[in-house]
């Protein structure tokens, strides 16, 4: 069966230090991989998603990177983190293009202090 | 740009009675729909789903509706279970693309 790992579970850091978060899929080749965030009273924003190695579509502007270094991992990178960088940060897989349900990670809470 | 919307942040319901989660969207190449639901500090899980060739999808306690002309989606839970308190998002998908938009999510919460 697959599985989803992310982590790490919560995270504190401060304005201006870098940021690495790690999700990776177990159990399928070639998935789609997104990366969310949702913020206070905000829905689930999509940032960024690929549909293989070293492809990378972003959806909005921001301080934010991703890189897909491997078929089944995806990480998410800051240089400099902002204030409003903090938020829940939730990676997600499909199988392919739509038509199919996506499958979430546990998330991580990133406080930015 | 908020291409899909959830217009009641929260809703609260007697357990036993229906309730009714709406979804409103804007893009006309949205084809694939589906709800979501999420508890606290977890990741969302999938509910269930509609494809616009359809109007209607039931699973179980669980059914979605699809307006296209009026490009409204609602979900139908019956009955509501105090198990079923949990905010919910709809998304949708392009018929071109991968990507799946969410809506700001609505908190239902069922009163036993």
């Amino acid at each position: 069966s697959q599985t989803i790992h992310q982590w790490p579970a919560t995270l504190v850091q401060p304005v201006g230090s870098p940021l690495s978060l790690e999700c990776t899929v177990e159990g399928t080749s070639n998935p789609n991989l997104y990366w969310y965030r949702q913020a206070a009273g905000r829905g689930l924003q999509l940032l960024f998603y690929s549909v293989g190695i070293g492809q990378i579509s972003s959806e909005v502007p921001q301080n934010l990177s991703a890189s897909r270094p491997q078929d089944r991992q995806f990480i998410l990178s800051s240089k400099k983190l902002l204030l409003s960088d903090s938020g829940f940060y939730l990676c997600a897989w499909s199988v392919g293009p739509a038509e199919g349900e996506q499958y979430f990670g546990p998330g991580t809470r990133l406080t930015v202090t | 740009d908020q291409q899909v919307k959830q217009n009641s942040p929260s809703l609260s319901v007697q357990e036993g009675r229906i309730s009714i989660l709406n979804c409103d969207y804007t893009n006309s190449m949205f084809d694939y729909f589906l709800w979501y639901k999420k508890y606290p500090a977890e990741g969302p899980t999938f509910l269930i789903s509609i494809s616009s060739i359809k109007d209607k999808n039931e699973d179980g306690r669980f059914t979605v509706f699809l307006n296209k002309s009026a490009k409204h989606l609602s979900l139908h839970i019956v009955p509501s279970q105090p198990g079923d308190s949990a905010v919910y998002f709809c998304a949708a998908s392009p018929n071109t693309g991968n990507q799946f938009y969410f809506g700001t999510g609505t908190s239902l919460t069922v009163i036993p």
